[in-house]
């Protein structure tokens, strides 16, 4: 069965650490990648998506992604996280059209 | 425009009793989700929709029947609750693409607890 993998279920970090989140998947063939994040008490918004083109993707808050095909990997990135990144963030995979499937998620804890 | 809601926020059941949930969207969109997050497991699909009168199967869809008789509206039916079904779920909606890659808007949630 198609999967999306997210190894760091927890993270904590301080301020202006730079912060790298894990996703792996298991398709085979074309796949789009999302990252959402989860603000506490909040719903799920798009951080970034990729589809096609560039393999670096740059989202909103200054977050990026890089899609390496070889490796099956869509890892987040941010060179300085700040408490406000306190959220947890869920990688997903377009599985079949417009049908997402969801890693279990990464708690991330930033301290002040 | 409020995008995506859920109603109730909350709800406690027993075991054997029914509820609907309640998801609307004001954006025109034609594709809805039901879904449902447990700690540890990420979200998981349990029926969706794309366009007013049709519904489909997700990952999870055993104990909940769905309906779409209004484009904007999508409702969640447990006929028999079960403990199983303690969760967080949540609605989204996305515009039908011509391409995939298409955004999902998320609602707020809905705490369902069955004792």
């Amino acid at each position: 069965a198609q999967s999306v993998s997210q190894h760091n279920h927890h993270v904590i970090l301080s301020e202006a650490a730079s912060l790298e989140l894990g996703c792996n998947y298991s398709y085979g063939g074309t796949v789009n990648l999302f990252w959402y994040v989860q603000y506490p008490g909040q719903h799920l918004q798009l951080l970034l998506k990729y589809f096609s083109g560039d393999p670096l993707v740059k989202g909103i808050k200054g977050f990026e992604a890089e899609f390496i095909k070889s490796k099956f990997s869509f890892n987040l990135r941010k060179p300085s996280v700040q408490w406000s990144d306190t959220a947890e963030y869920f990688c997903a995979a377009e599985s079949s059209f417009q049908k997402l499937v969801f890693g279990t998620g990464t708690r991330l804890l930033v301290s002040p | 425009n409020a995008g995506v809601t859920q109603t109730p926020k909350f709800r406690v059941l027993k075991t054997g009793q029914s509820m609907t949930l309640l998801c609307a969207q004001d954006m025109n969109h034609e594709y809805m989700y039901w879904y449902r997050q447990d700690p540890g497991m990420g979200l998981r699909l349990i029926h969706y929709s794309v366009g007013e009168g049709t519904t489909a199967k997700g990952e999870v869809p055993d104990g909940y029947n769905v309906s779409r008789l209004k484009k904007q509206n999508f409702l969640l039916g447990l006929e028999s609750a079960a403990p199983s079904q303690t969760s967080v779920y949540f609605c989204a909606s996305s515009h039908r693409g011509v391409a995939p890659g298409n955004e999902q808007f998320f609602g707020p949630g809905t705490r369902l607890t069955v004792l």
